[in-house]
């Protein structure tokens, strides 16, 4: 079984859409991520949850909002679509034990044409 | 805060070539380390990870790092690499302080070309 799964695997859409991407984790872990690599191939930090409330968010456009329906779940929306919003955006779950990593889903291609 | 700092953007090396890819960190306390590998297309995959202990630290394929505290260095490493070690590196670390629920802190990555 796949422990961090995210759908779709890929998405193309127009400008000005809303589109969201989920994930779901079934490891049990307390602490889900989103992270957005860019063009560049450089991964940077979007948002991190832990059990349903907002930990960080660092200076991410609030067109982008994560929502949690429970604890295995961290889907990401995004609002009004723009060309540069294009990246992979990968998702990750972490069990909370500082002797553990992360554990990362396969990446969901956005493509804003 | 703290950041990563890859220092080659890009390598090419020759099949059975010696590796030895640089990250350094900024932070002023305890920090977890990790290696990740995606290759093209694929997602991320954890090479190896430093949390406490031995410096040297072996994971996946042959690849090794060695934590230097007082270089704030974790170089990645690999005797002799093969056509397959084709990928993007990526260094990382998380502050202790803050656990994981702060995320990882990535380098930009370090794309590697092996020539056959």
């Amino acid at each position: 079984d796949t422990a961090v799964s995210q759908t779709p695997k890929y998405l193309v859409t127009q400008m000005g859409n809303d589109k969201s991407i989920k994930c779901e984790q079934n490891l049990g872990h307390d602490t889900m991520y989103w992270y957005k690599q860019d063009s560049k191939k450089f991964l940077k930090i979007m948002f991190s949850y832990n059990n349903k409330e907002l930990i960080i968010n660092e200076t991410v456009p609030n067109r982008f909002s994560p929502k949690s329906p429970d604890k295995a779940h961290l889907n990401l929306h995004i609002n009004s679509l723009e060309l540069g919003d294009s990246a992979v955006y990968f998702c990750a779950s972490w069990v909370g034990d500082h002797q553990e990593t992360q554990y990362f889903g396969p990446g969901t291609r956005l493509l804003v044409l | 805060a703290q950041s990563v700092s890859q220092h080659n953007h890009h390598v090419i090396l020759s099949e059975a070539a010696s590796l030895e890819l640089g990250c350094n960190y900024s932070y002023g306390g305890t920090v977890n380390l990790f290696w990740y590998v995606q290759y093209p297309g694929q997602h991320l995959q954890l090479l190896l990870k430093y949390f406490s202990g031995d410096p040297l630290v072996k994971g996946i394929k042959g690849f090794e790092a060695e934590f230097i505290k007082s270089k704030f260095s974790f170089n990645l490493r690999k005797p002799s690499v093969q056509w397959s070690d084709t990928a993007e590196y990526f260094c990382a670390v998380n502050a202790r302080a803050g656990g994981g629920a702060d995320g990882l802190t990535f380098g930009k990555g370090t794309h590697l070309i092996i020539q056959p």
